[in-house]
């Protein structure tokens, strides 16, 4: 059964700092890693999106990479600012027959003015 | 990518009564996706709604208590019924787009008193 972790739990950092969120999966046999946040409340926007072939993704100051053989996705946030303090969270799908994701627990990130 | 439309954004409602939550989305797709978040959670999928067929749903939930509407491609309702304090979470709608990416609708947050 797949499991889903992430850590840290919660980060609080001054605004301007990199920062790296990790994700870790127990079975590599994924079809794709979706990274997500969510603001207290409200749903999901979709951050990134690895499929099981790519090592790295990047979009404006964010970059999540794939290692699927050991199991681990990172997020790297840089030059963080306050909008982005939410919980981010990781999800991988098992295959591409309906929605079949298994999530992690999130990492609540304050990013302090 | 899609743009989703849920409504109502929240809403407090008394114990015993039903709660129809719409999701409406920019562009035809085959499945759309319903989840619970329970306060502090994460998400749990409900079910699948297909166009034309009755919805899939997934293991502790059933329809009398979760029924589903798909009347078209871009729509889909979900309703609460017969609400306990239990019931209160965030319900959200999903669809896939290119490539298998999920997005996600801004979520209700349902509050049962």
């Amino acid at each position: 059964k797949q499991e889903v972790t992430q850590i840290p739990a919660a980060l609080s950092v001054p605004e301007g700092e990199n920062l790296v969120l990790n994700c870790s999966f127990t079975d590599s046999a994924i079809y794709n890693l979706q990274w997500f946040r969510q603001d207290p409340g409200k749903g999901l926007t979709s951050l990134l999106l690895i499929q099981s072939s790519q090592r790295e993704q990047t979009s404006g100051r964010l970059n999540a990479s794939l290692d699927k053989s050991s199991g681990r996705s990172t997020l790297y946030i840089a030059a963080s600012q306050p909008g982005d303090s939410a919980t981010y969270l990781c999800a991988v799908r098992r295959d591409n027959y309906g929605q079949n994701f298994v999530f992690g627990p999130g990492t609540r990130l304050s990013v302090l003015p | 990518s899609a743009v989703i439309s849920q409504k109502p954004s929240r809403d407090i409602c008394q114990r015993g009564t039903s709660l129809t939550i719409q999701c409406q989305v920019d562009s035809q797709v085959t499945m759309m996706f319903w989840y619970r978040q329970q306060p502090g959670q994460s998400l749990t999928l409900i079910a699948t709604a297909n166009q034309g067929s009755e919805a899939t749903y997934e293991s502790g939930f059933v329809i009398d208590k979760f029924p589903i509407s798909r009347p078209n491609l871009t729509f889909s309702t979900l309703t609460v019924s017969n609400m306990s304090p239990e019931d209160s979470s965030i319900y959200l709608c999903s669809v896939d787009s290119g490539g298998q990416e999920a997005f996600f609708g801004q979520g209700t947050r349902l509050t049962v008193v």
